[in-house]
């Protein structure tokens, strides 16, 4: 049972573009969202993180969106570059004090052409 | 500063053998995690220790894993008589708090 889904495999942007990436989850509990990178043969790099109690995050070329409601999630980049060209996973968590596990949607591998 | 590192990063084991993964976490972050994820797949969550505690090994396939952090610091992925459906990327990551976690490059096994 996907908790985490991304439902979108791939999607390809042009340069300067904006890329817009969805997440959707199930579970209720989840109450932290983060979006992570990955370039082939290298670990996932942290990029942004949301708490529900907000419904915006942004950090320069990067926004997160929560809905909590639809439970659902959205990573804009604005505007995209060709270093952009990864796979990006959106994760959950449910804190219950301590550190808390990550579950992981399947992935949008972001083609950005020139 | 020097971020998560794993070795190795690649092993190809015959089906039977026993591996050792092995994670070396950002220095100073209590928490520990490993993950493993197959080709096309999104990170799953193996295992979680707080210091040398390990407070949480549910996601553990089967038995002939274990992982042990027995001074708070390094940890240590072993698998017992590895099948061909242990073959997968496996992720370490570590965390000071309960929200952000810093992966590793990842360890890659191959088991023929």
């Amino acid at each position: 049972d996907q908790q985490v889904k991304q439902n979108s495999p791939s999607l390809s942007v042009q340069e300067g573009r904006i890329s817009i990436l969805n997440c959707d989850y199930t579970n209720s509990m989840f109450d932290y969202f983060l979006w992570y990178k990955k370039y082939p043969a290298e670990g996932p790099t942290f990029l942004i993180s949301i708490s529900s109690i907000k419904d915006k995050n942004e950090d320069g070329r990067f926004t997160v969106f929560l809905n909590k409601s639809a439970k659902h999630l959205s990573l804009h980049i604005v505007p995209s570059q060709p270093g952009d060209s990864a796979v990006y996973f959106c994760a959950a968590s449910g804190v219950t004090g301590t550190a808390s596990k990550l579950t992981f949607g399947t992935g949008t591998r972001l083609q950005v052409t020139l | 500063g020097a971020g998560v590192s794993q070795s190795p990063r690649y092993k190809v084991a015959k089906r039977g053998q026993d591996v050792a993964l092995r994670c070396d976490p950002i220095s100073g972050h209590v928490s520990l995690f490993w993950y493993q994820q197959a080709l096309g797949q999104g990170p799953e969550f193996l295992t979680y220790f707080q210091n040398e505690a390990q407070l949480d090994k549910s996601g553990l396939p089967s038995d002939r894993f274990f992982a042990e952090r027995p001074e708070g610091s390094v940890s240590t992925l072993k698998i017992q008589r590895t099948q061909q459906e242990d073959s997968a990327v496996y992720l370490c990551a570590s965390s000071s708090g309960p929200r952000e976690q810093y992966f590793g490059p990842g360890t890659r096994l191959t088991v023929t």
